[in-house]
């Protein structure tokens, strides 16, 4: 599975949009990109996945280049229960493994 | 909300000692797999379960033994264990391995201490 790079860390202010990028320069065709997040001392939870396409859920949208080679996750309006790990993982379509990285802290402030 | 279950959720246990670790999930997933999580650190895959048969062994150490009884439950066994060892341990299911945009789905751990 390809590699992806992340900031360390970002701060966004309470009711702002959080924009949290993710470099995949090695993704391959067939491999999705996925994001989930950890709040602290929880399991990670599912946010969104994308092949191609934007997508857009209930909690976030997924912003993919057109060449695929990065992405950014969208939290529109962020609340200080957004602050956690998150995490972006490109996976192969018959991929039966998830590899995180050392992901993105955000830290939502008021 | 989570349909993966753990228990228990703190588990203390000393090096000698013999314990289990549970998870359940009622989605109908036929794949389940196991999580090590240091502190400060990502989650590091252990084991992962198909068709309650095991397909993937990360090298994790024999005093680790898991355990798919069924299609619903994962345990993970425990024996000799080192205080190393001491670390949130995450248990997850998919549907299908192989199957297009797969999502796996977290419990919420158990928190392992070895002392």
């Amino acid at each position: 599975d390809a590699k992806t790079t992340q900031p360390t860390s970002m701060d966004c202010a309470e009711g702002r949009a959080a924009n949290l990028p993710c470099n995949h320069s090695t993704i391959s065709g067939n491999e999705y990109v996925y994001w989930y997040r950890q709040i602290h001392s929880q399991g990670p939870q599912y946010i969104i996945h994308g092949l191609k396409n934007n997508e857009t859920n209930e909690m976030a949208s997924l912003i993919i280049t057109e060449d695929r080679k990065s992405s950014t996750l969208i939290l529109p309006h962020a609340t200080l229960r957004d602050t956690a790990v998150y995490y972006c993982i490109v996976r192969a379509e018959y991929g039966n493994k998830l590899v995180f990285g050392a992901g993105t802290i955000l830290r939502v402030k008021s | 909300d989570t349909e993966v279950t753990q228990t228990p959720k703190h588990l203390v246990m000393g090096m000698t000692n013999k314990k289990s670790l549970k998870c359940e999930q009622h989605m109908g997933h036929r794949a389940m797999y196991w999580y090590k999580q240091k502190a400060k650190k990502p989650p590091e895959l252990m084991f992962v379960y198909s068709y309650e048969k095991l397909s993937i062994n990360e090298s994790v150490p024999s005093r680790f033994s898991p355990e798919c009884p069924n299609s619903s439950l994962l345990n993970l066994h425990l024996h000799a264990l080192q205080p190393e060892d001491s670390a949130l341990y995450l248990c997850a299911s998919s549907q299908l391995l192989g199957l297009s945009g797969n999502t796996i789905y977290f419990g919420e751990g158990s928190w392992l201490t070895v002392v």
